[in-house]
């Protein structure tokens, strides 16, 4: 079956630190990748996904990379800011499922000033 | 324009009550789903409907009544609201076939007191 797997948090880190948070998944067919940012008392935002092996995904300085061979989909980015605090939820999306999404647990994140 | 709108966005009751969330989405899309997020984050799907066809129906009490009057609604009925309700509940919608990206409405915060 489908699912993702992502760390958990909460995260806290200090403005400008470097992050990661990781994501792993297992999938039947060929799935598409993305994450989602949810900020407070919002609803969920797409933030970046990738469709295929080896493409990465990128947006407002965040970066991921849909890695086939160790089914992995962890997110980076090189210089958290304040404004970055969110909740941020790895899926995925299978072609054989497309109606169906499957979402990680979510990893809370905390940037301090 | 708001492209998935949610009303209301917050709703306290009683237990044994009946209330209903409406959802609407004004991009065309032709898919639409309920989800369910309680207080650690995670999220869990309860129903898809594509083109007002029920596709998608996880397990979930029958007290939760989807229903679809047109592809740009998708309501949500709960009958003899518990405790175990409350939560907030998101609607999305999603595009064709090939076109992954999920659009979240801002939620309803339901509280059952």
């Amino acid at each position: 079956g489908n699912s993702v797997t992502q760390m958990e948090g909460p995260v806290t880190l200090s403005e400008e630190a470097f992050l990661t948070i990781n994501c792993t998944y297992t999938a039947t067919g060929y799935p598409s990748l993305f994450w989602y940012v949810q900020y407070p008392g919002e609803g969920l935002q797409l933030l970046l996904k990738a469709t295929k092996a080896d493409d990465k995904g990128s947006n407002k300085g965040f970066e991921a990379t849909y890695r086939k061979e160790t089914t992995s989909f962890h997110l980076e980015k090189g210089s958290v800011q304040v404004s970055d605090s969110a909740v941020y939820f790895c899926a995925l999306s299978d072609q054989w499922t497309g109606n169906q999404f499957y979402f990680g647990t979510g990893t809370s994140l905390t940037v301090i000033p | 324009d708001t492209a998935v709108s949610q009303t209301p966005k917050y709703l306290v009751t009683q237990m044994g009550n009946d209330k209903s969330i409406k959802c609407e989405q004004n991009l065309g899309h032709d898919t639409m789903y309920w989800y369910k997020q309680d207080s650690k984050k995670f999220l869990k799907i309860m129903f898809s409907y594509n083109n007002k066809e029920l596709i998608i129906n996880e397990t979930v009490p029958n007290r939760f009544s989807p229903k679809s009057p047109d592809k740009a609604h998708l309501n949500l009925h709960i009958n003899s609201l518990e405790l175990g309700d409350s939560a907030v509940y998101f609607c999305a919608s999603r595009g064709p076939a090939g076109t992954d990206t999920q659009y979240f409405g801002p939620g309803t915060r339901l509280t059952v007191l």
